[in-house]
């Protein structure tokens, strides 16, 4: 199957800093990408759909200046999370598809945990 | 609004013995249904999905489930399972907004 791979696996942020998540389609071109966060224990709640060369579109309750997507191309999209504090603290998972996911596969990160200090 | 439902939070069964997770959805028009696998820390695989076609739906590592319209349900079975099947389970459906929307998950836990 296609291969999606995130970046970095783990990140220790201070509390007030930015931090970065890159998700890239390793050997596909990824139409749409999504982007999750999981708690502990809880199920994976979808936080953004992002299409390559558009604005990605939140989900209610997702602050979209607090997490900032960009999908520049059609391998890479990245998720900024603006001025961490410790609720930010999560498992962050993008999935990305080639098509239309009723037709198509969706394929998923091995997932990024960060924890803010 | 799409939702899954996974009654059983944590499951425990030996090795050897057969498996049935339950999954329960609600769509309103013809479900894609999804069965994923997560391991500690790690991403999700796909087992099994169903689109249309037949309701006995195989998929990797053993694991197969079955489409039931009437009953809204699609539990994941395995036969006999193994050790390396511990792991934690999520149903999930989708329809034409290519959004899926997951199940809280049941964690399977392996005696030996």
């Amino acid at each position: 199957g296609a291969v999606v791979s995130q970046h970095p696996s783990r990140v220790i942020c201070k509390s007030g800093t930015s931090v970065k998540i890159e998700c890239r389609s390793l050997d596909f071109q990824a139409t749409t990408m999504f982007w999750y966060r999981q708690f502990p224990k809880k199920s994976l709640m979808l936080m953004a759909t992002s299409n390559e060369g558009s604005k990605a579109t939140y989900e209610q309750g997702v602050e979209k200046d607090k997490f900032l997507i960009n999908h520049a191309s059609l391998t890479l999209s990245t998720l900024t999370v603006t001025s961490a504090h410790p609720e930010d603290s999560s498992f962050y998972i993008c999935s990305a598809t080639q098509g239309n996911i009723n037709t198509g596969e969706l394929f998923f990160g091995e997932g990024s945990r960060l924890t803010v200090l | 609004a799409q939702s899954v439902t996974q009654p059983d939070i944590h499951i425990t069964v030996s090795e050897g013995a057969s498996l049935e997770l339950r999954c329960n959805y609600s769509y309103g028009a013809t479900p894609y249904l999804f069965w994923y696998v997560q391991s500690p820390g790690q991403g999700l695989q796909l087992l099994l999905k169903y689109f249309s076609g037949d309701t006995l739906v195989q998929g990797i590592k053993g694991f197969e489930a079955e489409f039931k319209r009437s009953q809204s349900s699609f539990n994941l079975r395995k036969p006999s399972v193994h050790w390396s099947d511990a792991a934690e389970y999520f149903c999930a459906v989708t329809g034409t907004a290519s959004k899926l929307t997951f199940g809280t998950g049941t964690r399977l836990q392996v005696t030996l």
